[in-house]
């Protein structure tokens, strides 16, 4: 069980760039969270999928963020025409409902972007 | 909807000692779940130890315990022995189980441990 990765770990860009993030949860966790935390603030929710499924997304995503799931394992959060409002760090979860750790949600390390 | 609530922006305590951490949190669901997560400098975040709302016994993992008081909706985390790698930032959250199983997470405490 190699954990939650993320890449890249760090995305510095210019106001106005696409950006996209991947991440790859634990290999059969058929749930996947986004979050997004700012300096000094708890994280706060994006979107989740259950397998392929993209179930629910928060007022926080607007038009100009896209998750995908495509095969029910990796996803990719992109950020089209950054604004420098969007700079924070993008968690990734994920979690097997029903193992005996319900509900339990493992983390990645983050992204870490910076929009200049 | 949930909301979680951690009034203690910054906490320390004497390497050894023990130190709790509070968490209050408001829902309407019946059925939900309580974390705390762990986040030291620049590292992710770790679960650090849950607790079922429909379970009456507190929750413990090794040194972290909670009081958990239902009625209060108070979910505090005792630790003991504190070692200087418990030094991170801790955050409370919440999730309705059945639900959208999105985690609410509270503002954070800075925990330091002095040597």
């Amino acid at each position: 069980d190699t954990g939650v990765s993320q890449d890249p770990r760090h995305k510095i860009t210019k106001r106005g760039q696409n950006v996209t993030f991947r991440c790859d949860p634990i290999s059969e966790h058929n749930r996947l969270y986004w979050y997004r935390q700012t300096l000094g603030q708890g994280p706060e929710f994006l979107t989740y999928f259950q397998n392929e499924a993209q179930l629910e997304k928060s007022r926080l995503l607007s038009d100009r963020f896209s998750a995908e799931r495509p095969k029910g394992s990796f996803s990719t959060l992109e950020i089209q025409r950054t604004e420098q409002g969007d700079s924070a760090m993008y968690l990734c979860a994920s979690s097997l409902p029903g193992t005996g750790t319900t509900d339990t949600q493992y983390f990645g390390p983050g992204t870490r972007l910076t929009v200049l | 909807a949930q909301t979680v609530t951690q009034s203690q922006p910054e906490m320390s305590v004497q390497e050894a000692e023990t130190v709790t951490l509070s968490c209050t949190y408001d829902t309407s669901e019946s059925d939900y779940y309580l974390f705390w997560y762990k986040q030291p400098p620049s590292r992710q975040m770790i679960l650090v130890i849950r607790q079922e709302a429909y379970k009456q016994q507190n929750a413990t993992e090794n040194r972290f315990s909670v009081n958990f008081q239902k009625a209060a909706k108070s979910f505090s985390l005792k630790i003991s022995d504190s070692q200087l790698g418990d030094a991170a930032m801790y955050f409370c959250a919440c999730v309705p189980n059945f639900g959208n199983e999105k985690l609410t997470f509270g503002t954070g405490t800075r925990l330091t441990i002095i040597p």
